[in-house]
């Protein structure tokens, strides 16, 4: 009964390939977002959508594309992946755009070698 | 600018003993805010929450205090436990619910 659920939890791939991770929660939430932290544990947001809207894009390179098919699927696609983007990539959701708590997912880990 | 910090990243403590975690935030105009907690491999995990027309809110073992005037955040756990070792964030909502996070402390708890 995982509440927001990520995959893959560890994704190892080289520079210059392109890959995606998977965000679904079943908290009938309406915003989702991605955030990354980095190897100093810093949280910054990159996306939020709500239901399916784009509400927040973080001066986030154009690399990284958010789709969302529904209000409880956030997907994260990263095309010619760097080695910067290494790092714990985390989905979350609330309820409602403001004044609310989010619930994260336990995270991606991607490696890029 | 906006930024939420904390004054020590690291925090050993004394099981059983109280823990007392700092922030400090610089924006004014904020008006909710939040302590999660991330244990290794997982993540932030909700713990407690205030509003800014609050001073003071508290949980089971948790007590957050708010000082608007110095805008200053604590979070305080009683009777800390090993189960308690984990990095604790601050955190302020900021528009459209975007949080932003403070640096984060390791809580280390020794028995």
């Amino acid at each position: 009964d995982t509440a927001v659920s990520q995959t893959p939890k560890y994704l190892v791939t080289q520079m210059g390939n392109d890959k995606s991770i998977k965000c679904e929660q079943n908290l009938g939430h309406d915003t989702m977002y991605w955030y990354k932290q980095d190897s100093k544990k810093f949280l910054k947001i990159m996306f939020s959508y709500n239901n399916k809207e784009l509400i927040i894009n973080e001066t986030v390179p154009n690399r990284f594309s958010p789709k969302s098919p529904d209000k409880a699927h956030l997907n994260l696609h990263i095309n010619s992946l760097e080695l910067g983007d290494s790092a714990v990539y985390f989905c979350a959701s609330s309820p409602r755009e403001g004044g609310s708590p989010l619930h994260f997912g336990n995270g991606t880990r991607l490696t890029v070698t | 600018g906006e930024s939420v910090g904390l004054h020590l990243p690291t925090l050993s403590v004394q099981e059983g003993d109280n823990s007392i975690i700092n922030c400090a935030y610089s924006n004014s105009a904020s008006d909710y805010f939040i302590w999660y907690k991330q244990e290794s491999g997982k993540g932030p995990q909700f713990i407690i929450d205030i509003r800014s027309n609050m001073d003071k809110r508290q949980g089971q073992r948790v007590t957050v205090l708010l000082n608007k005037t110095v805008k200053h955040l604590s979070l305080q756990i009683a009777a800390t436990q090993p189960g308690d070792s984990a990095v604790y964030f601050c955190a302020r909502a900021g528009g459209y619910n975007k949080l932003i996070f403070g640096a984060g402390t390791r809580l280390a708890v020794h028995p």
